[in-house]
């Protein structure tokens, strides 16, 4: 049984660019939810994404968005990088109502 | 906001020992509390707890809420190297803000041999 796949494993960008992360749900699950972790922090919850459409957004700005597609994958996509974003970004996914989240193994971002 | 905040930050043990992580919490329209192991990306799922008292429990480690203080701890008997990992706590909420989960800070546990 496949978990959470997110691609890529990292990536580097410079300042103004636009990145986007993809995430593949575990069988089975329809909600994906993605998080931002700085180096020593816990998780920030950026947004979920149930029936292709954005259902929660955390405090973050509208340079982040999202999609899902109709086979529950997702993206991220982040718009004018700063050095801030820097971060290790996670896919959760989750089964509606459930509260369960699995996490992928994340993908690294540097932005310089 | 919710909040929720783990102590101690950090914590160093030899195998062997039992170690009490904490959690607190203030989160409007609780539903669930969450408890995560990170090594070294993937937060892996341990434990999900929605009812006071009843101690969840998975080999040597088990946890307990206390919705009433507002609260759950995470124990770990006979530690061992294996353990060593930021253990993450985590609540979900109802209501309006239904499905997302607010994270702790974790707690860094370093089991030396």
């Amino acid at each position: 049984d496949a978990g959470v796949t997110q691609s890529p494993t990292h990536l580097i960008k410079t300042r103004g660019q636009q990145v986007t992360l993809r995430c593949s749900p575990k069988s089975g699950h329809d909600t994906v939810s993605w998080y931002q972790q700085a180096l020593g922090q816990g998780p920030q919850f950026i947004f979920q994404y149930y029936e292709e459409e954005e259902r929660q957004r955390g405090n973050f700005p509208d340079r982040f968005s999202g999609h899902q597609f109709p086979n529950y994958s997702s993206e991220l996509n982040v718009n004018a990088l700063l050095l801030g974003d820097s971060a290790l970004y996670l896919c959760a996914s989750s089964s509606y109502p459930l509260d369960t989240q699995y996490f992928g193994p994340g993908t690294r971002l540097t932005v310089l | 906001e919710d909040k929720v905040v783990q102590s101690p930050l950090s914590l160093v043990v030899h195998e062997g020992d039992t170690v009490t992580l904490n959690c607190s919490y203030e989160v409007t329209n609780f539903r669930s509390l969450l408890w995560y192991k990170q090594e070294k990306k993937a937060p892996t799922f341990l434990f999900m707890l929605t009812s006071s008292g009843i101690e969840k429990k998975s080999g040597r480690l088990s946890s307990i809420l206390d919705k009433k203080e507002l609260f759950s701890i995470l124990n770990i008997t006979a530690t061992q190297t294996g353990d060593s990992a930021v253990y993450l706590c985590a609540v979900g909420a109802g209501g309006t803000s239904y499905g997302k989960l607010t994270f702790g800070q974790g707690t860094i546990l370093t089991v030396h041999p």
